[in-house]
């Protein structure tokens, strides 16, 4: 069965640092996609980033971008010039196909302090 | 863009109600939805795949008599909770793939419950 960890259940950083969330995957399949989710307290559940595993490339969205390493089953998610509403819970994510359910890690709350 | 519009967003009621959660995809047809559930502080947690003219697929441990799931349309899938007890206070929240390619899975916005 895939599963998604999360190391880090909390983190605080000051606005305009740079900051890295963690995430290891378990899965046997070659391809699948990961995805860096945003819960900020409306709840509403907001795609940061997306990666298709067959692609080397690591993805970027403005000032979000991934280390994919899929060897290592890893899928870290760096913010840059972290801003306060960067301040949210961060749930990576896996998805075997881009029609199936998401499994989701147990999320990283992330703090920016002004 | 495709959007999910899951109603309500939030509902309080008596223990012993049952409480219907719907979830309609506006402007594309989805063949399937999944239901999530997130307790306080938690991850969200798959309950169920709902599928269009068929039986719903429950994941381990999620009561498929208490939690029942029609998607009867291809625009639309509800949950309902019956009986809803203390206990099955949480947030629920769906999502449909669009069917296009390259097209993320959509949110609904979700549903708190609170049983009194």
């Amino acid at each position: 069965a895939q599963t998604v960890t999360q190391s880090q259940p909390e983190m605080s950083v000051q606005e305009a640092e740079t900051v890295t969330l963690s995430c290891t995957y378990d899965t046997s399949e070659n391809n699948y996609y990961l995805f860096w989710y945003k819960q900020p307290p409306s709840r509403q559940m907001i795609l940061v980033i997306r990666q298709e595993a067959y692609k080397q490339q690591n993805a970027t969205e403005n000032r979000f971008s991934v280390n994919f390493q899929k060897a290592a089953k890893s899928f870290s998610l760096k913010i840059s010039d972290s801003q306060l509403g960067d301040t949210a819970m961060y749930f990576c994510a896996f998805t075997q196909n881009r029609d199936d359910k998401i499994i989701f890690g147990k999320g990283t709350r992330l703090h920016i302090l002004p | 863009g495709a959007v999910v519009s899951q109603h309500p967003s939030w509902v309080i009621c008596k223990s012993g109600t049952s409480v219907k959660i719907e979830c309609r995809s506006l402007d594309f047809q989805a063949t399937t939805m999944f239901w999530y559930r997130q307790f306080p502080k938690q991850s969200l947690m798959l309950m169920a795949t709902s599928n269009e003219g068929s039986k719903a697929t429950y994941e381990q441990g999620v009561e498929k008599d208490k939690f029942l799931i029609n998607h009867a349309s291809l625009t639309l899938s509800t949950l309902t909770v019956t009986s809803a007890h203390p206990e099955d206070s949480s947030f629920y929240i769906c999502s449909a793939p669009p069917g296009e390619s390259n097209q993320p899975q959509h949110f609904g916005d979700g549903t708190r419950l609170s049983i009194l």
